[in-house]
């Protein structure tokens, strides 16, 4: 079945940067995401990958996929304290349904 | 452009009720998808709907069941409630076939729902 792992806990300086890291099981993958949640609310889309990139850069994300190890990850460059929120990586199958499979989410902590 | 909306923001029930949640897609989307988030935890994916049919289910007992309408908005309605359900439950919409290969899914706020 579909799973995808994602360490629990992140901090960080601001000004430094942050990488994310997430690994999935399934090899028929066509899009990985990667979303916000800030306390209380609902999932911010930030930024998605297709399956057939190595990298993607928008702005001060830059997403690197490693299909061979099915490893995704997500770097934020000059991470501010407004970055500090839980990050959930999740994959979305080429087969059947068009539904996504979370992680469990990375909580990201900014320090001052 | 409006984005996805939820109602209510927050709902207590108590165990044995029923509850209806609602959503509105945004504007130009035609598929709906809800999905469950304990605290702590990644969404879970209950159901999908596209142009008023359902269109995929995840690992949720049939007391979780789901409406679509000619609008694209959609209703989630859980039966019987248990403690166990108590969490955020998020809709989102997506350009289903129509949007091309990304189908990116957008999220509202979520519905929180205590049950007590």
């Amino acid at each position: 079945g579909e799973d995808v792992e994602q360490s629990l806990f992140l901090s960080v300086r601001e000004g430094d940067s942050s990488v994310i890291n997430c690994t999935y099981t399934d090899s028929s993958s066509t899009y990985l995401y990667w979303y916000k949640q800030e306390p209380g609310a609902g999932l911010q889309l930030l930024t998605y990958i297709f399956s057939n990139m190595d990298m993607k850069q928008d702005q001060r994300l830059t997403v690197l996929l490693n299909k061979k190890d099915k490893h995704l990850s997500l770097r934020i460059a000059d991470t501010q304290t407004g970055d500090s929120a839980i990050y959930f990586c999740a994959e979305r199958s080429g087969t059947g349904r068009r539904a996504l499979t979370f992680g469990s989410g990375t909580r990201l902590q900014v320090q001052p | 452009e409006t984005g996805v909306t939820q109602s209510p923001t927050h709902l207590i029930k108590t165990r044995g009720q029923q509850v209806t949640l609602r959503c509105s897609s945004q504007s130009g989307h035609n598929t709906v998808s809800w999905y469950q988030q304990a605290l702590g935890q990644g969404p879970q994916f209950i159901f999908q709907y596209y142009r008023e049919e359902e269109n995929g289910r995840g690992n949720f007992p049939p007391r979780f069941s789901g409406l679509q309408f000619p609008n694209y908005s959609s209703e989630l309605n859980v039966n019987a409630l248990e403690l166990d359900d108590s969490a955020l439950y998020l809709c989102a919409s997506s350009p289903g076939l129509a949007g091309g290969g990304t189908d990116t899914q957008y999220f509202g706020p979520g519905t929180r729902l205590t049950v007590l």
